[in-house]
């Protein structure tokens, strides 16, 4: 039972344009969430998180938006750079567990 | 300190052998996991400590796998008899309990290939 997915395994933008990453979850209980980056030959790195009692949350180039009656996030990515070319994985946690529950993953390719 | 450092990067072993994997995380950290990450997944959770207790297991862990984590610092993970089926990144990461959902810090993992 995969309780966060991200249905686009890879993704392909153009340099300087506007990268989104989508992400959908099942379980209610998640009321926080977190994206994380991964380069290959490195362990993921965390990027931008959100909790559950807002819709927005902006970081510099990264936003991240919340819509909890879709129970979907996003993550958008303006201007997109070619650096940011890398595997993006959405994670959701729920008050008194510890553990981070991952998405399988969306592969970004920024083309300069 | 300048992150989670994980030891060693690559390990190849053949089938039945047993393994020991290193992790040692960010000092002030107390909290400490184990994940596994196959190819065209995300990471896994495996275990999970606070200081020295294993607080949660993963039904992933099946009975050949155990961790520790002795005086709530390094941490080692060992997996006995090894199978083809336990091939995989193992990636640890480690928080501060102290901040309500802190981001987990990650390793750059070991990959393991059973042959």
């Amino acid at each position: 039972d995969q309780q966060v997915k991200q249905n686009s395994p890879s993704l392909s933008v153009q340099e300087g344009r506007i990268s989104i990453l989508n992400c959908d979850y099942t379980n209610s209980m998640f009321d926080y969430f977190l994206w994380y980056k991964k380069y290959p030959a490195e362990g993921p790195t965390f990027l931008i998180s959100i909790s559950s009692i807002k819709d927005k949350n902006e970081d510099g180039r990264f936003t991240v938006f919340l819509n909890k009656s879709a129970k979907h996030l996003s993550l958008h990515i303006v201007p997109s750079q070619p650096g940011d070319s890398a595997v993006y994985f959405c994670a959701a946690i729920y008050t008194g567990r510890r553990a981070l529950t991952f998405g399988s993953g969306t592969r970004l390719q920024v083309q300069p | 300190d300048t992150g989670v450092s994980q030891d060693p990067r690559h390990k190849i072993t053949k089938r039945g052998q047993n393994v020991t994997f290193r992790c040692d995380p960010i000092s002030e950290h107390n909290r400490l996991y184990w994940y596994r990450q196959t190819l065209g997944q995300g990471p896994e959770f495996l275990t999970y400590f606070q200081n020295e207790a294993q607080l949660e297991k993963s039904r992933l862990l099946s009975d050949r796998f155990s961790a520790e984590r002795p005086k709530g610092s390094f941490s080692t993970l060992e997996i006995q008899r090894t199978e083809q089926g336990d091939s995989a990144m193992y990636l640890c990461a480690s928080s501060f309990s102290q901040m309500m959902n802190t981001e987990a810090f990650f390793g750059q993992g070991t990959r393991l290939t059973v042959v």
